[in-house]
């Protein structure tokens, strides 16, 4: 699975919007881009996902760069609940499933009131 | 609609002893994933199963091993015990439906001494 390269962590203030960067040069064309989040004591937890186009949904919004070397997952308005690392993700596409789901150390995110 | 159950919450067991760990899918999922978490780190994926066959493993020794029953339940069994298998380990069930999205139980926390 191709790898994907965060920052350590960010900071954001509660109600402003948050852009988590994610750089995955070595994407190939079947990879799909997801992202999961894990609040602390919790398990990870799904937010969104991508191929190639945008994608937007209640909890965050995807974009992809023109050439699927990075992205970002924006949150619109940062709440204190979610202060959590979030883990940017490469899955295959094996043609009816998605290889398995490879980890890295993700971002941590901080929301100051 | 219940989500991904495990138990028990909290292990502690010693060195070179045996433990089991289990997992109850997502009502309707047919896929059970194992994951080990050390402190700080991203999870790390140990094996996948899907309609109780053995779908896949990531990097971990033969004394790692699971079984999938025919309601989806999962167990994780681990043999000989050592200092270093201290971690959180999460379970995470999903649906083979091309899509695939995992959905995470809150973990066992597994303290070896």
């Amino acid at each position: 699975d191709a790898k994907t390269t965060q920052p350590n962590s960010m900071e954001s203030n509660e109600e402003e919007p948050v852009h988590l960067p994610c750089n995955h040069s070595t994407i190939s064309g079947t990879d799909y881009i997801h992202w999961y989040r894990q609040l602390p004591s919790q398990g990870p937890e799904y937010v969104i996902h991508g191929l190639t186009s945008n994608v937007n949904n209640r909890m965050a919004s995807l974009a992809i760069a023109e050439d699927r070397k990075s992205s970002t997952l924006i949150l619109h308005r940062a709440t204190l609940r979610d202060a959590a690392v979030y883990y940017c993700i490469l899955r295959a596409d094996y043609g009816g499933s998605q290889g398995n789901l490879i980890f890295g150390k993700g971002t941590k995110l901080s929301v100051k009131p | 609609e219940t989500g991904v159950t495990q138990s028990p919450t909290h292990l502690i067991k010693t060195r070179g002893q045996q433990v089991t760990l289990r997992c109850s899918s997502q009502s309707g999922h047919n896929t059970v994933s194992w994951y080990q978490q050390a402190l700080g780190q991203g999870p790390q994926f140990i094996f996948q199963y899907y309609r109780e066959e053995e779908n896949g493993r990531g990097n971990f020794p033969p004394r790692f091993s699971g079984l999938q029953f025919p309601n989806y339940s999962s167990e994780l069994n681990v043999n000989a015990l050592e200092l270093d298998d201290s971690a959180l380990y999460l379970c995470a069930s999903s649906l083979r439906d091309g899509e695939d999205t995992q959905y995470f139980g809150p973990g066992t926390r597994l303290t070896v001494l």
